[in-house]
């Protein structure tokens, strides 16, 4: 059973452009969240997708979008990126979109911003 | 707002010895709450899950209990290994408010040989 994985691992942008960030899910689980985690902070939830829909949203501007895709792969974008969005991003893959079901994290994508 | 808070921030024992990790929340209606590990640069891994109804959950050489009603866990480790340095999280679902974790910034561990 292939585990949550990330691309890319590491990533540098320039204050302004916009990136894509990708997350497979592990085998057979149809709901993704998404997480941000700054330097020395526990990570901050910014939305989930279940079943190719939004399915509850931190507080994290517009500019943080996302897509589910039909095999439950997942992609966070940010547009008009701020040296405050230079973090870790993970993503995690869950069974089921309620509470119950246990997330398992994706080695996260480490993004910064210059 | 859900606030979680982990105390110590940091903490360096030798080899060998037990300790304990402490996390507290500020609102007691929880869902389940679960201690994961974090090595430098890298995603999480998780720890124990325990469900609200629950007051403690054994792994190995982990032991994790939890007291709802006071807004307390805590991680246990019996006999600690250098293996074992990593950044402890605990993080909360909470009962109304959605399928989102909230965490606590984390105890860095140094296991010292």
């Amino acid at each position: 059973e292939t585990g949550v994985t990330q691309s890319p691992t590491h990533l540098i942008k320039t204050r302004g452009q916009q990136v894509t960030l990708r997350c497979s899910s592990q085998s057979g689980h149809n709901t993704v969240s998404w997480y941000q985690q700054a330097l020395g902070q526990g990570p901050q939830f910014i939305f989930q997708y279940y079943r190719e829909e939004e399915n509850g949203r931190g507080n994290f501007p517009p500019r943080f979008s996302g897509l589910q895709f039909p095999n439950y792969s997942s992609e966070l974008n940010v547009n008009a990126l701020e040296l405050d969005d230079s973090a870790l991003y993970l993503c995690a893959s869950s069974l089921g979109q309620g509470r119950s079901y246990e997330q398992y994290f994706g080695p996260g994508t480490r993004l910064t911003v210059t | 707002k859900q606030e979680v808070t982990q105390i110590p921030a940091a903490l360096s024992v030798p080899e060998g010895e037990n300790l304990v990790l402490n996390c507290s929340f500020t609102d007691s209606a929880i869902y389940n709450l679960q201690w994961f590990r974090q090595d430098p640069g890298k995603g999480l891994t998780s720890l124990l899950l325990i469900q609200s109804s629950q007051r403690e959950q054994t792994s190995g050489r982990l032991n994790a209990s939890l007291d709802k009603s006071s807004g307390r866990s805590t991680l246990y480790i019996a006999a600690s290994q250098p293996g074992d340095s990593a950044t402890y999280l605990c993080a909360v679902r909470h009962s109304n408010t959605g399928n989102q974790f909230y965490f606590g910034t984390g105890t860095s561990l140094t296991v010292i040989p």
